[in-house]
């Protein structure tokens, strides 16, 4: 079973922030927070990832509670095409424990 | 960045035929994973194939039905075989890749999507 809980679904309007929250109580000290996003039945599309430290690429930002029980992945400025799935998985770097679960994650409308 | 190609794209099968999707990458890789995606449904890890060895199969997958090549370090097929229209799935491969500063991520190709009639 997936080790995250996402909300099912989500709206945001065109050139607001989308904020997608995800909660991991159960997180070890060794195993990461990512993020992928599909659209539309495409194969998923790999967004970011971290351990302890907030994190931040050219497509998003990553913010993981102090405790690292739960995780925010912000888009800045939401367009059309960030209309997909997001996925939150936490995986470890070894073992079976390097395996991505994939649960249902939350299906972000962006609206203009 | 390296790119990861699939083929066929779509196909729409016959029951009890055998289809056989090909993944491409234009990088070398170790670990090639493949995936299920039923309808409605999330992602399912099927199986790891890793150049020079047997794959690794998941629970619920046996190598007669899902059998996997991986003859060497850019490409893999997974093959479905004497399907039925539970196998109607868009069937994922991916690669942990090393051509980023991060050698654990993986990325995946654009995806099959089968139909059995």
């Amino acid at each position: 079973d997936a080790k995250t809980t996402q909300p099912p679904s989500m709206d945001c309007a065109e050139g607001r922030a989308a904020n997608l929250p995800c909660n991991h109580s159960t997180i070890s000290g060794n195993e990461y927070v990512y993020w992928y996003r599909q659209i539309h039945s495409q194969g998923p599309q790999y967004i970011i990832h971290g351990l302890k430290n907030n994190e931040t690429n050219e497509m998003a930002s990553l913010i993981i509670t102090e405790d690292r029980k739960s995780s925010t992945l912000i888009l800045p400025h939401a367009t059309l095409r960030d209309t997909a799935v997001y996925y939150c998985i936490v995986r470890g770097n070894a073992g079976n424990n390097r395996k991505l679960i994939w649960g249902l994650g939350t299906s972000l409308a962006v609206n203009p | 960045s390296a790119v990861i190609s699939q083929k066929p794209s779509r196909d729409i099968c016959q029951r009890g035929t055998s289809l056989t999707i090909q993944c491409q990458v234009d990088s070398q890789v170790t670990m090639m994973f493949w995936y299920r995606q039923q309808p409605g449904q999330s992602l399912t890890l099927i199986a790891t194939a890793n150049q020079g060895s047997e794959a690794t199969y998941e629970s619920g997958f046996v190598i007669d039905k899902f059998p996997i090549s991986r003859p060497n370090l850019t490409f893999s097929t997974l093959t479905v075989s004497n399907m039925s229209p539970e196998d109607s799935s868009i069937y994922l491969c991916s690669v942990e890749a090393r051509w980023r500063e991060d050698p654990d991520t993986q990325y995946f190709g654009p995806g099959t999507r089968l139909t059995v009639l």
